[in-house]
């Protein structure tokens, strides 16, 4: 059974990096089949696809247009785990983050808990 | 970029009714949407992946349709557990998901 826990500071000052980690338990983040991703969840942009990484011979990151210039996803394979940072935050992104498995069809089939973070001074 | 329309986004409903939600895309996505369920402080859970396929340990109640641009999920015969939000999303190209429609008891 594959599992992921989400960890990383609740609270991040306005113009400062947002950074959280995946841990995952029960499959490899060098996979060959599916990708890893984040996800975010507020009020007012509902769900929010942020970006995936993922090992096809080689790494690949694909970003959501929205965060692009702002966001790195990295795998981390001596700890099985993958991050997500986030630059220069704003209030609007506060959210509770997501990380997942991508599987068929692009499909999220595994999910973390949410993880809360707050934008704020 | 590709946008998603769920409606209605609220539906009140009663245990063994037969409920639809449909999700329209803007552009054709082929077959890649998928339906999720989240229930309150809870991650949201894949209900059917590819416009149809059920999801491993998802209940038959549940079950997907549709093509190119217009796609529905329907619950044959609510349960009590079935009480949630439903969330289309398309991911055939920058994954996008719909807005949502909350589900409650009549």
């Amino acid at each position: 059974q594959v599992q992921l826990q989400p960890s990383g500071p609740e609270l991040v000052k306005p113009s400062q990096t947002l950074s959280l980690t995946c841990a995952i338990s029960g499959d490899s983040v060098s996979s060959n089949i599916g990708a890893w991703i984040w996800i975010r969840q507020s009020p007012s942009r509902g769900l929010e696809w942020l970006g995936r990484t993922y090992y096809r011979s080689k790494w690949y990151n694909e970003y959501a247009i929205s965060v692009k210039s702002r966001i790195t996803i990295n795998p981390d394979t001596s700890k099985n785990q993958f991050s997500l940072q986030l630059k220069s935050v704003t209030p609007e992104d506060t959210a509770v983050y997501f990380c997942g498995r991508e599987g068929l069809a692009a499909a999220v089939d595994v999910w973390g808990q949410g993880a809360l973070v707050t934008v704020s001074s | 970029d590709i946008q998603m329309t769920q409606s209605p986004s609220s539906l009140s409903a009663s245990v063994g009714d037969r409920v639809t939600i449909t999700c329209r895309a803007s552009q054709s996505i082929n077959s890649y949407l998928n339906w999720y369920q989240q229930k309150p402080g809870k991650a949201p859970e894949l209900l059917i992946y590819a416009v149809s396929s059920l999801q491993s340990g998802v209940p038959s109640r549940f079950s997907g349709s549709g093509s190119g641009t217009d796609f529905t999920l329907t619950i044959s015969s609510l349960q009590p557990e079935d009480f949630a939000t439903y969330y289309c999303q398309q991911s055939y190209s920058n994954p996008l998901f719909g807005q949502g429609t909350r589900l409650d008891i009549k």
